[in-house]
């Protein structure tokens, strides 16, 4: 299957700063999306990454405190705005190859709000 | 009540045991079930992705699935030292590319003992 790299691998930011995530696949997917995975909790979809038009948000993720991009069918970008130390998580990029296939995920960006 | 629920653990065995791990679920719509294994500092890696019930083994993996019951199960067969990982059971209602949300467990530490 594809190979996702993902970047920056972790990140120390202070408050009120923003971070961009890079989410790169090596070839053309359908679909890719962000996930955040927070300490002794499960993986929670943020959002599903279209190409070409706005990114879908789950509830309680908002265009705002999370502007994503995704220009075309192999890159994505996740923006975490005006941080607190409640933003202190791991986020994860996924991807899908085509329909009924499984996601498959980058290794995360461990990122850590001072 | 979480949609998906899985024991924490952390669960430690001896090398060469058979490990059993398990999930359920609340969601009589889920249609597709996958099991994850994540490493420290790494992303999920896919391990097992089935549809129906039943049965689905890959090398020392096996996937059973009774959405009857609504409970998945994850058998690993010989356990390794390298199987230390914690392992994440997923699944999704439908899966056509368009609209592949996944929902999580929390995740369950496995420690496999030399």
């Amino acid at each position: 299957s594809a190979v996702i790299s993902q970047k920056p691998s972790r990140d120390i930011c202070q408050r009120g700063t923003s971070l961009t995530i890079q989410c790169q696949v090596d070839s053309q997917v359908t679909m890719m999306f962000w996930y955040r995975q927070q300490p002794g909790q499960s993986l929670t979809l943020i959002a599903t990454a279209n190409q070409g038009s706005e990114a879908t948000y789950e509830s309680g993720f908002v265009i705002d405190k999370f502007p994503i991009s995704r220009p075309n069918l192999t890159f994505s970008t996740l923006t975490v705005s005006n941080m607190s130390p409640e933003d202190s998580s791991i986020y994860l990029c996924s991807f899908v190859e085509g329909s009924n296939q499984p996601q498959h995920f980058g290794d995360g960006t461990r990122l850590s709000i001072l | 009540q979480k949609e998906v629920e899985q024991d924490p653990g952390p669960l430690s065995v001896p090398e060469g045991a058979i490990v059993s791990l398990n999930c359920t679920y609340s969601n009589s719509a889920f249609q597709y079930f996958m099991w994850y294994r994540q490493y420290s500092r790494k992303g999920p890696e896919l391990l097992m992705y089935t549809y129906s019930s039943g049965n689905k083994e890959d090398g020392r993996f096996t996937a059973q699935v009774d959405k009857s019951s609504k409970y998945i199960s994850l058998f690993i067969r010989d356990s390794q030292p390298s199987d230390s990982a914690t392992y994440l059971c997923a699944m999704s209602t439908i899966n056509t590319g368009t609209a592949s949300k996944l929902t999580f467990g929390t995740g369950t530490r496995l420690q496999v003992t030399l």
